[in-house]
């Protein structure tokens, strides 16, 4: 089936540095959305990429979909302790399929103070 | 105010019984959804309904039944054939055409007793 791979599982850093985190796949994507999940809480929409090379930001995230649109990343500068969470890229698929989104593995982000 | 809902927060199940998990949303939304997540682990579907009165598996339906009779509605039914039930099941809603953007309910955590 349609896999949507997001790298890496985990990433801890300390409060101040950046992270990123990366999703890819294998067949061209019609859209890729990006959500967050608190600790203990369910996934809220951040973002939608749309066009082959788009570039979103929100404050300190960068969202970019990649040219193919097979891939994209979320960028956060300067990562605060209020950026914990787990972050999941979630792919719908040029073929049209009426499930809408396929989820990756998620990111789990933790920052040190 | 407009949102998804989702009960119990908690739930404990017996060893081979069947328990229903209730999502109710007042977003006007056409389609529905129904996923399961372990622990580190991102989202995958049991079942997704585009319209009242139709539904289609997702990925993991097995040992699952839902029931779409109202499009506020769209109950989860884990069943006694479902062998590793415990997991925290999120209930999401979008509109149908175009892209996207899903929302989640509050979830549920399932754990067998």
């Amino acid at each position: 089936g349609q896999q949507v791979m997001q790298i890496p599982q985990y990433q801890h850093v300390q409060e101040g540095e950046d992270f990123t985190t990366y999703c890819n796949s294998s067949t061209t994507l019609s859209n890729i959305q990006w959500y967050k999940q608190r600790p203990g809480g369910h996934p809220v929409f951040l973002i939608q990429l749309v066009k082959s090379g788009e570039v979103k930001k929100q404050k300190r995230l960068t969202f970019q979909f990649g040219e193919a649109k097979k891939n994209s990343s979320l960028h956060i500068t300067a990562t605060q302790t209020t950026d914990v969470g787990t972050y999941f890229c979630a792919g719908s698929f040029s073929s049209g399929s009426a499930r809408q989104l396929t989820f990756g593995s998620g990111t789990q982000l933790t920052v040190l103070p | 105010d407009g949102g998804i809902t989702q009960s119990p927060k908690y739930l404990f199940r017996k060893e081979g019984q069947n328990v229903t998990l209730s999502c109710e949303q007042n977003l006007n939304h056409d389609a529905m959804y129904w996923y399961r997540q372990d622990p580190g682990q991102g989202l995958r579907l049991i079942y997704y309904s585009q319209i009242v009165n139709d539904f289609q598996k997702g990925d993991i339906a097995e040992g699952y039944s839902v029931s779409r009779e109202k499009k506020e509605s769209f109950p989860l039914t884990v069943t006694s054939a479902q062998k590793n039930p415990t997991a925290f099941y999120l209930c999401a809603s979008s509109i149908t055409g175009g892209p996207k953007t899903q929302y989640f309910g509050p979830g549920t955590r399932l754990l067998v007793l």
